[in-house]
This record gives structure tokens, sequence and C-alpha cells, in this order.
């Protein structure tokens, strides 16, 4: 049963664009991330958000933004976006940091940039 | 860093067939390791746990096994089912409270 709630599921749109995803759970889980799933399915955490405090992949590019109105949603916010944008980004959270190991994730939002 | 690494980035059996699924790891800290699977169309979720007191995990007929010595950490299935087509990563929670995921293996299981 899905918990972590995310919108869109696709989205299209041109080089130099602002694209937002939007990720809400309704686990009461008190952390939050954004990961990013390239062609290959290769994952990578770009941030991780818990009691207001925000831990930044520093190989994250700064038109990448999280912004977050509560514990429950953290959303995720490219400022003008590249080709290279292009993957599924997944949102996920978890009771307690990363070390527990155990996320849970939404489906995705997958992102095409042309 | 912490690093893993599987290195079967493709794996194709037939229904029936045993599956054998190879990780390792290196972190400077006691690790807790973990199988995900991704259905497609869908995010990752957790499939096994595996801590360094029990060595072994057991869920949905899949066993993950772990061995200190050699830093490896092994998914299998005594016989698979085209539904368990999907993507499988190997994980790892070791330094700094972090976790580490795998490129990941993809299974496809033919009927």
């Amino acid at each position: 049963e899905t918990a972590v709630f995310q919108t869109p599921n696709y989205h299209v749109t041109q080089v130099g664009n602002e694209v937002s995803f939007n990720c809400k759970q309704t686990l009461g889980h008190d952390t939050m991330y954004w990961y990013k799933q390239d062609s290959k399915k290769l994952l990578k955490i770009m941030f991780s958000y818990n009691n207001k405090q925000l831990i930044v992949n520093e190989t994250v590019p700064r038109r990448f933004s999280p912004q977050s109105s509560d514990k429950a949603h953290l959303n995720l916010r490219i400022k003008s976006v590249e080709p290279e944008d292009s993957a599924v980004y997944l949102c996920a959270s978890s009771l307690g940091g990363q070390g527990t190991g155990q996320l849970y994730f939404g489906e995705g939002s997958k992102l095409t940039v042309l | 860093g912490d690093s893993v690494t599987q290195m079967q980035g493709q794996v194709t059996l037939s229904e029936d067939d045993f599956l054998f699924i190879n990780c390792t790891y290196s972190t400077t800290w006691y690790p807790t390791l973990f199988w995900y699977v991704q259905y497609p169309g869908e995010g990752p979720q957790l499939l096994l746990k595996v801590t360094t007191a029990n060595n072994k995990g057991i869920s949905r007929g899949f066993e993950a096994t772990y061995d200190k010595g050699t830093t490896s950490f092994h998914l299998q299935k005594a016989s698979v089912q085209e539904s368990d087509s999907a993507v499988y990563y190997c994980v790892v929670s070791g330094s700094f409270n972090k976790l580490t995921f795998g490129a990941g293996t993809r299974l496809a299981v033919c009927p």
C-alpha cells in the first residue's frame, strides 16, 4: 500500500524551464529524502531533511533545491533544467535517519528534458 | 567512504531456476546489510535485512547470507518466478549513519 505520494508521475519540458515535484508521506516519519535514478537504474541521494536540518549531497547542482512546509512534505524544485536532469526522481521517508536502512519510497517522478 | 559492488548488472533466468546474486562491500563501521527490490513502475522497497548478529535473513522465499570474512553478501532464491523480474539492490548501512546503494542487478525471468 502506497504511503509516499509523488506528483506528477511524468513531466516533459524544455531546457531552461523550471520544474517542481511534490512529495507527501502519511507514515508519520521524521526524515524525508530525494534520490535521483538514472537510465541505468543507479540511485544517488540528493537531499535528506530531518527536523528542519537539511543535508545536501555536495555533488548536487545548485539549480536543485528542496522545499519543506512540514515533516510530511518535501518538494523538489529545479530552477533551470538541463538535459542531464532527465531521470526518475524518487522521494522516500524513514523513521530516524538513513542508518535504519528502512526507507519507504514513492513511485517516482519521471522527468524528460528535451 | 563506504562502497558497495554488485558485479552482475543483468541476470536472465527461466522460471524455476536458482537465483544467486553476489555483493561485496567496504565500510569502516559495523554494517547492517539490506536487499531492496524495485518492480517495474514502482519505487524500491525493502526485501531483507541482515545484521552482523544474525548473518541471515529470509523473506518471501528469498534468503540473504552475510560473510564477514569476505565482506560479501548474497541473495538467493531456490526457484524464481516471472513475477520476481525486478531490479535488486544491495545496500549497506555503515559509516556516519548513511546508506550506500549498489548499482543494482536487473533480473529477467522468462516463462
